[in-house]
């Protein structure tokens, strides 16, 4: 099983701050890394797909590099409505793993 | 509308079963694979199961292996688990979510496209 840890678990960040999330996978995987948001009381949604492929309809201030065991996704210039979990996703080989999460907190 | 709708969760005894559903709307249904994705009270995501397009193909983590069976019916464009032997760790609001792929062939998965709202199971005395 792959296991993919992220770091930090948690972080309390002001508007208008630049963010960096990392999640590093236990063996290599491509570029077979995706990240999803999760708002309060809402279900996951998708941001990044394949290490750093942008989705239609999510603001530009989201971004993802790395591949390997290695990668990052960065919020730049902060909103107050990307407080939620952040969540890292493997979909190179099966179990599917997600990272524990990063909790972000808008000061 | 493109949409998953979760049903059938609630409350059971440790030992009980529970069938969930998950309807599907606005999409060609037996084109993608499918996923149950759970999330225990103030935790994280964890993965359960994924079926084919054609329900071929289905796989499981370990943590619910042989209590678990995910099936689909195309005519119905409806997505299923039938959850056994039911413990008191597997308390959590389940997910179904489309894969952006069929789910047939290595690896077997892609990214989550489309996540349903969730229904909540509780196990518990």
């Amino acid at each position: 099983e792959i296991v993919l840890t992220q770091s930090p678990d948690f972080q309390s960040v002001t508007p208008k701050e630049k963010v960096t999330i990392t999640c590093r996978a236990s063996q290599s995987i491509g570029s077979s890394l995706h990240w999803y948001q999760q708002k309060p009381d809402q279900s996951p949604k998708l941001l990044i797909k394949y290490a750093s492929q942008s989705i239609s309809g999510v603001p530009s201030r989201f971004s993802g590099s790395g591949s390997g065991t290695d990668f990052t996704l960065t919020i730049n210039s902060l909103e107050a409505e990307d407080a939620a979990a952040y969540y890292c996703h493997q979909s190179s080989s099966l179990p599917i793993t997600f990272g524990q999460g990063t909790r972000l907190e808008i000061k | 509308q493109v949409q998953l709708v979760e049903s059938g969760g609630g409350v059971v005894q440790p030992g009980r079963s529970l069938r969930l559903s998950c309807a599907a709307s606005g999409f060609t249904f037996s084109n993608y694979g499918l996923h149950w994705v759970r999330q225990a009270p103030g935790k994280g995501l964890e993965w359960v199961a994924l079926i084919s397009y054609d329900g071929s193909y289905k796989y499981y983590a370990d943590s619910v292996k042989g209590r678990f069976t995910i099936s689909r019916d195309n005519s119905k464009n409806t997505l299923y688990l039938q959850m056994n032997s039911l413990r008191a760790e597997d308390t959590a609001v389940y997910y179904c979510a489309k894969d952006y792929g069929s789910g047939s062939g290595w690896p077997h998965s892609s990214y989550f496209d489309l996540w349903g709202r969730g229904t909540l199971v509780t196990v518990s005395s």
